[in-house]
């Protein structure tokens, strides 16, 4: 148990569903991050947060959509989603930026 | 263009032996790096990390080396035990503002340890 609690695990949707994906950590963090694991493809930053505020949009195309209520709290809102964005989507938190984050178990989404 | 590489996909060791995984960067921006494990159906787990105003760092059986002017490191288990069969992410920042505010991952490399 990392602190950082992903849902749902796992996802099926069609490309015209709008769906969420939720990530909470309890460890006191300020910085939240988004991160997109594709099949045979290294781990690759999508979104961060800190203190609320989005400090990092990695040229995410704009059917994924993050919103942060606070510093608890990390949502990935999808929309019209491609069967190329079937991935692991793995939600990290840490103490402050660039410190160690640390993982949910991730989302394995799929898009039929 | 890859910035942290893993050229290894898979690396299988003997249980007791030295399990040795590198990781090779291309930014010159990154001053520091992590190694992460994770198991199937898990989350990455931090590991051990590394500054890059040090050449070691030591915790338990593991140990991370740095060599700066080759732009390499390397994780040392030892000895290697069943339960460290896991795949093995090398990452890296740019703590003092020289990259993107998340971390940059290496492809993993799948270590088996044998019995």
């Amino acid at each position: 148990e990392t602190g950082v609690t992903q849902t749902p695990r796992h996802l099926v949707m069609g490309m015209t569903n709008k769906k969420s994906l939720k990530c909470e950590q309890h460890l006191g963090h300020n910085a939240m991050y988004w991160y997109k694991q594709s099949a045979k493809k290294p781990l690759e930053l999508m979104f961060v947060y800190n203190f609320k505020e989005q400090t990092e949009n990695n040229s995410v195309p704009s059917r994924f959509s993050p919103e942060c209520p606070n510093s608890s709290h990390l949502f990935l809102h999808l929309h019209t989603l491609q069967p190329e964005d079937s991935a692991l989507y793995l939600c990290a938190s840490s103490q402050e930026l660039n410190a160690i984050q640390y993982f949910g178990a991730g989302t394995r989404l799929s898009v039929l | 263009d890859q910035q942290v590489k893993q050229n290894s996909p898979s690396l299988s060791v003997q249980e007791g032996r030295i399990s040795i995984l590198n990781c090779d960067y291309t930014n010159s921006m990154f001053d520091y790096f992590l190694w992460y494990k994770k198991y199937p159906a898990e989350g990455p787990t931090f590991l051990i990390s590394i500054s890059s105003i040090k050449d070691k760092n030591e915790d338990g059986r593991f140990t991370v080396f740095l060599n700066k002017s080759a732009k390499h490191l390397s994780l040392h288990i030892v000895p290697s035990q069943p339960g460290d069969s896991a795949v093995y992410f090398c990452a890296a920042s740019g703590r003092s503002g020289g990259g993107a505010d998340g971390l940059t991952f290496g492809k993993g490399t799948h270590l088996i340890i044998q019995p």
